[in-house]
């Protein structure tokens, strides 16, 4: 179980464009998503956290306006990239929290790699 | 803000060895999760802790909650080729809103030549 997915697991766009990415928890609910960018041999550095029929909540330093959260229900989040550019080009991973007995656990997505050209 | 400090941040290892990576922080940990990924894949959990002092395994894979709450360790026995990949440990600070997860800088495990 504990099972995380995202679509698309690449995708290559235009400058200006707009690219949606979905992550879903398939096996349980998740109250709780994150979003995380990754630059190459470097660690996770959390984008926002999404919190399923509120707003998300962002990190110092991302743009809401330019990466748009929706968690319409409790096992989809969704993650716009507004008007990318070349430097919005990296690897995005969403996570879904789990919480069993009172513990919690965090599974992650297999990741989107977004090239803006 | 809480940082974890993982070492080392790269070493070789030679099928059969075990190896051994740990991750101290100066802010108190009420979790502690361990982590590895290949390249171009999300993070897979390995092991996770939760009581300080706890001591799991998962198959060749051994992870310590430390007694101190600021510390994890994380050792790999008979290292096989496929154990290749950067391990990141990662937790909630005790005092971390919204129980957000701070990420170590990662293990990355090669394979000697």
């Amino acid at each position: 179980g504990a099972v995380v997915s995202q679509h698309p697991s690449w995708v290559i766009c235009k400058s200006g464009t707009s690219v949606k990415i979905e992550c879903r928890s398939l096996d349980f609910q998740a109250t709780t998503m994150f979003w995380y960018r990754q630059f190459p041999k470097q660690s996770l550095m959390l984008m926002a956290t999404s919190n399923e029929g509120s707003k998300a909540t962002y990190e110092q330093g991302v743009e809401k306006d330019k990466f748009l959260i929706n968690h319409a229900s409790l096992t989809l989040s969704t993650l716009t990239v507004t008007s990318a550019h070349p430097e919005d080009s990296s690897f995005y991973i969403c996570s879904a929290r789990r919480i069993a007995g009172g513990l919690y656990e965090q599974y992650f997505g297999p990741g989107t790699r977004l090239t803006v050209t | 803000g809480q940082q974890l400090n993982q070492s080392p941040q790269s070493m070789f290892i030679q099928e059969g060895e075990d190896v051994s990576m740990n991750c101290t922080s100066s802010s108190i940990f009420n979790t502690w999760l361990w982590y590895k990924q290949d390249p171009g894949e999300g993070p897979v959990l390995l092991i996770a802790l939760y009581k300080a002092g706890e001591l799991t395994s998962n198959g060749r894979l051994t992870a310590q909650f430390g007694i101190t709450r600021k510390d994890s360790f994380l050792n790999i026995s008979a290292s096989i080729p496929s154990d290749v990949g950067i391990y990141f440990c990662a937790g909630p600070a005790i005092k971390a809103a919204g129980n957000k997860l701070t990420f170590g800088g990662g293990t990355r495990v090669l394979v000697k030549p």
